[in-house]
């Protein structure tokens, strides 16, 4: 599994686009990315996974360069309710597979 | 998406006493699940996966003996704490995987207190 570095904690303020990066400059050539979130006392859930270029959902965007060695998750117009953990993971993606958590983001929304 | 539900949500128990969390999966089969704790202010910490009729297996340093995984079916793995120490307290969390981006699904968690 790549190792990944991403800021420990983030503030921002209600209505701003929020964009948190991540390194992982060891990524291999089958390796996904992919983002969770964890709000407090409650576990992980998905919030996006790319190979290349950028990926949108209904919750983020998730740019990724051409040399694939960070991505950039984009939380557009956040709310409070945003305020959570964000972790990074680089990994071919398989079902059975474990997975490995860093520290993660901690993003906090200010009013 | 998937669910994944565990029981029981919290639970406080005495020094010395075993304490089984169910770890359950919905609406989908999983083989294999995992088991994470987790410490206040810190990211997740693997401690085993659980496969479906066969022995589960231990990240390092976690005691086998101490915390029993047992994968009966294809929706449903316990973890048991045996004999809990104050320092077991701790946030507990499985997950499965199977998403169509194969992503894992995470329980609820279950938050453990040993007094």
């Amino acid at each position: 599994l790549a190792k990944t570095t991403q800021p420990i904690s983030m503030d921002s303020y209600e209505g701003q686009e929020v964009n948190i990066t991540c390194s992982h400059n060891n990524i291999a050539t089958n390796d996904y990315i992919t983002w969770y979130q964890q709000f407090p006392s409650q576990g992980p859930r998905f919030i996006i996974q790319g190979y290349k270029t950028k990926v949108t959902n209904e919750v983020a965007s998730l740019f990724i360069p051409a040399d694939r060695k960070s991505s950039t998750l984009s939380l557009p117009r956040v709310s409070l309710s945003d305020t959570a953990v964000y972790y990074c993971l680089v990994g071919v993606e398989n079902r059975d597979d474990k997975i490995i958590f860093g520290k993660g983001t901690r993003l906090h929304i200010l009013p | 998406g998937a669910v994944v539900s565990q029981h029981p949500s919290w639970v406080i128990c005495k020094s010395g006493t075993s304490v089984k969390i169910e770890c359950r999966s919905l609406d989908f089969q999983a083989t294999t699940m995992f088991w994470y704790r987790q410490f206040p202010k810190q990211s997740l910490m693997l401690m085993a996966t659980s496969n479906e009729g066969s022995k589960a297996t231990y990240e390092q340093g976690v005691e086998k003996d101490k915390f029993l995984i047992n994968h009966a079916s294809l929706t449903l793995s316990t973890l048991t704490v045996t004999s809990a120490h104050p320092e077991d307290s701790s946030f507990y969390i499985c997950s499965a995987g199977g998403g169509i981006y194969n992503e894992q699904f995470f329980g609820p968690g279950t938050r453990l207190t040993v007094l």
